[in-house]
């Protein structure tokens, strides 16, 4: 079972941010947090991930509240290109098995409207 | 071209035939995956592998076979098809650096349809 929560749509102006929330609750001290996209019928793609900082990379910028509780995905300038299932995932990195998996919940659809 | 690839893209096939999805990634990654995603169960581990001659399950391995000879490529096999098969399956792997940048990269897919 998926270990976070997310809302299942949210729509975005284009070329105005997308703020994607994401609840994980039951985090524990050595679960990262991941996001991943899918376009339809393409592959998951990786976005970002974090462990307790906020990061930043060319693609999108992770927001993590201090306690871990919960977590915010921004695209800073979304396009229509970014309307995707945009996934939230906690994983434990480097611990070997059954671990490496990555546990897709329901996402979020985010439509990019023009 | 560097990274992961699936072949075939699509296929159409019938109950009981055997099929083999094959997986290859250019990238020397130690760690590859089989998924399945369905309509209302996301996407879901099937088998995975470590290495090369290292497999181990994953969430539902029944009616699939894989192998792993080589590091770079990762087979998976349909024994005898059955119409529960149908689905996109990916392909993933990912590198096992112990670094901070784990992470697991996809292929495109096949889209598996058992008539």
């Amino acid at each position: 079972d998926a270990k976070t929560t997310q809302p299942p749509s949210m729509d975005c102006a284009e070329g105005r941010a997308a703020n994607l929330p994401c609840n994980h609750s039951t985090i524990s001290g050595n679960e990262y947090v991941y996001w991943y996209r899918q376009i339809h019928s393409q592959g998951p793609q990786y976005i970002i991930h974090g462990l307790k900082n906020n990061e930043t990379n060319e693609m999108a910028s992770l927001i993590i509240t201090e306690d871990r509780k919960s977590s915010t995905l921004i695209l800073p300038h979304a396009t229509l290109r970014d309307t995707a299932v945009y996934y939230c995932i906690v994983r434990i990195i480097n611990s070997g098995g059954s671990n490496y998996k990555l546990t897709f919940g329901k996402g979020t659809l985010l439509t990019v409207n023009p | 071209d560097a990274g992961i690839t699936q072949s075939p893209r699509y296929k159409i096939t019938e109950t009981g035939r055997q099929v083999t999805l094959m997986c290859h990634q250019t990238w020397s990654h130690s760690y590859m995956f089989w998924y399945r995603q369905d309509l209302g169960h996301g996407l879901r581990l099937i088998y995975y592998s470590a290495a090369a001659d290292i497999t181990d399950k994953g969430e539902v391995p029944d009616g699939y076979v894989v192998s792993r000879s080589k590091t770079e490529n990762f087979p998976l096999t349909l024994e005898s098809a059955t119409r529960s098969q149908t689905s996109v399956y990916f392909c993933a792997s990912e590198p096992t650096s112990g670094s901070y940048q784990e992470t697991q990269y996809f292929g495109p897919g096949t889209r598996l349809l058992v008539l």
